[in-house]
């Protein structure tokens, strides 16, 4: 069966420091690709990163990062130098297939993310 | 960015009426999605919808649902009766293409309450 299982309900830090948010996934499907969105206050959800499960190399993309460790099907998400306006809601989200998978996505409860000043 | 308007942002009905949601896709999209959020839960997958067809549904697609896009307007959700487990957030989503290392674009979701 296909789950994506986040177990912090939230999180909060001081900014400029590291936070890591965890995500599980299962899914019987050799090929498959993992997302991170954030909700934020206003309702707007925003895609941030992707890792495609071929890939072995972690992605990046600005101060998000990704720790992927494929044997324990985890997919954790890490910002570093937190600033106050990363305080959102972050989803993890798997999606399975290459061109045959019509949409499916599914998402994670979501951690929410407090940063302090 | 991009971006994908959803109309209303909050819609009130009563049980058993039938309600519209609608959703302005960014422009240049081919895919469209709706996914269901209840509060505290995970937000599901409804719908897949491309060239004016229905790609895939959720079991949580009931026969009470329907999508449609007439003439690139708005893409919209119908749901006919409505029930009060039809009470959620509903968020559009759209993409250019549908491979599945696609992002989606996604609306701010519209909040839906059955009384």
């Amino acid at each position: 069966a296909q789950k994506v299982t986040q177990t912090q309900t939230s999180i909060s830090v001081v900014e400029k420091t590291t936070v890591t948010m965890d995500c599980v996934y299962e899914t019987r499907d050799s090929s498959y690709f993992l997302f991170w969105y954030k909700q934020t206050a206003s309702g707007e959800i925003v895609f941030l990163i992707r890792q495609d499960s071929y890939k072995k190399e972690n992605a990046t993309v600005g101060h998000y990062s990704l720790n992927f460790q494929k044997p324990k099907s985890s997919i954790g998400l890490i910002i570093t130098a937190t600033q106050i306006e990363d305080s959102a809601v972050y989803f993890c989200a798997m999606r399975e297939g290459w061109t045959g998978n019509t949409g499916k996505l599914i998402f994670g409860l979501g951690t929410t993310l407090q940063v302090q000043p | 960015g991009p971006k994908v308007l959803q109309i209303p942002s909050h819609q009130i009905i009563d049980m058993g009426q039938m309600v519209t949601l609608n959703c302005d896709p960014v422009s240049n999209h081919l895919y469209f999605y709706w996914y269901k959020q209840i509060l505290g839960q995970q937000m599901e997958f409804l719908v897949n919808f491309y060239n004016g067809k229905v790609m895939e549904k959720s079991k949580l697609f009931k026969d009470q649902f329907s999508v449609e896009r007439p003439d690139g307007s708005y893409f919209t959700l119908k749901i006919q009766p409505t029930a009060l487990e039809d009470s959620a957030v509903y968020f559009c989503a759209s993409s250019l293409r549908g491979g599945s290392n696609e992002r989606l674009f996604f609306g701010h979701g519209t909040k839906l309450s059955v009384l």
